[in-house]
């Protein structure tokens, strides 16, 4: 195991509904990137987060937003969400080399 | 930005015999290739990394050779077993701790 948690496992949320995932990272690590991975697809970068600062962001939407704490755990906001948002959510936890990821939550939008 | 392609999509082996995957990847800023296997409803694992300032690294029966010049790399299984069989992915960055671009998996079967 990686030492990287995320909650919830899984997730069933309304069209136009608002979400919040968790993540609390490996000890130590102070960067956090959270991921989305479609179906057969793979992890596409959301954004990424070091020292509680964004520090960089991929092609996803303004309603997308996140946060990072002072114990370096992490969260993942998504509002006003939509059909195509139902995907693995992932994040990973480093310091310098390697990303360490956690096990995923499973975000279902009906 | 950075755009990392990989081939084949799905790859089908016999027990015993050696898999190959490849993939390129556009930005030659890029120093950092790790390669991930995700077993079905798991989180994605990484099974070997590579920089560029090394051409070719192993770790038992898992090797990766990198061509910064031509910007390519490639995983190499030897002896497969069934419990090889899962999806995996390449991916790149300019740093460890930067932001992974993954190219789209390969799914790997191993036939007993």
């Amino acid at each position: 195991e990686t030492g990287v948690t995320q909650s919830p496992t899984h997730l069933i949320k309304t069209r136009g509904q608002q979400v919040t995932l968790r993540c609390s990272s490996q000890s130590g690590h102070n960067t956090v990137s959270w991921y989305q991975q479609a179906l057969g697809q793979g992890p596409q970068f959301i954004f990424q987060y070091y020292r509680e600062e964004e520090n960089g962001r991929g092609n996803f939407p303004p309603r997308f937003s996140g946060l990072q704490f002072p114990n370096y755990s992490s969260e993942l906001n998504v509002n006003a969400l939509e059909l195509d948002d139902s995907a693995l959510y992932l994040c990973a936890s480093s310091l310098d080399t390697e990303a360490f990821f956690g096990q995923g939550t499973r975000l279902t939008v009906v | 930005g950075e755009n990392v392609e990989q081939h084949p999509s799905t790859l089908s082996v016999q027990e015993g015999d050696s898999a190959v995957i490849k993939c390129t990847y556009s930005d030659s800023a890029s120093n950092y290739f790790p390669w991930y296997k995700q077993e079905l409803g798991k989180r994605p694992q990484l099974i070997i990394d590579i920089r560029s300032n090394v051409g070719e690294k192993k770790d038992q029966r898992i090797a990766v050779t990198l061509n910064k010049t031509a910007k390519h790399f490639s995983l190499h299984i030897t002896e497969t077993q069934p419990e090889d069989s899962a999806v995996y992915f390449c991916a790149a960055s300019q740093t460890g701790n930067t932001p992974l671009v993954f190219g789209k998996g390969t799914r790997l079967s191993v036939i007993a």
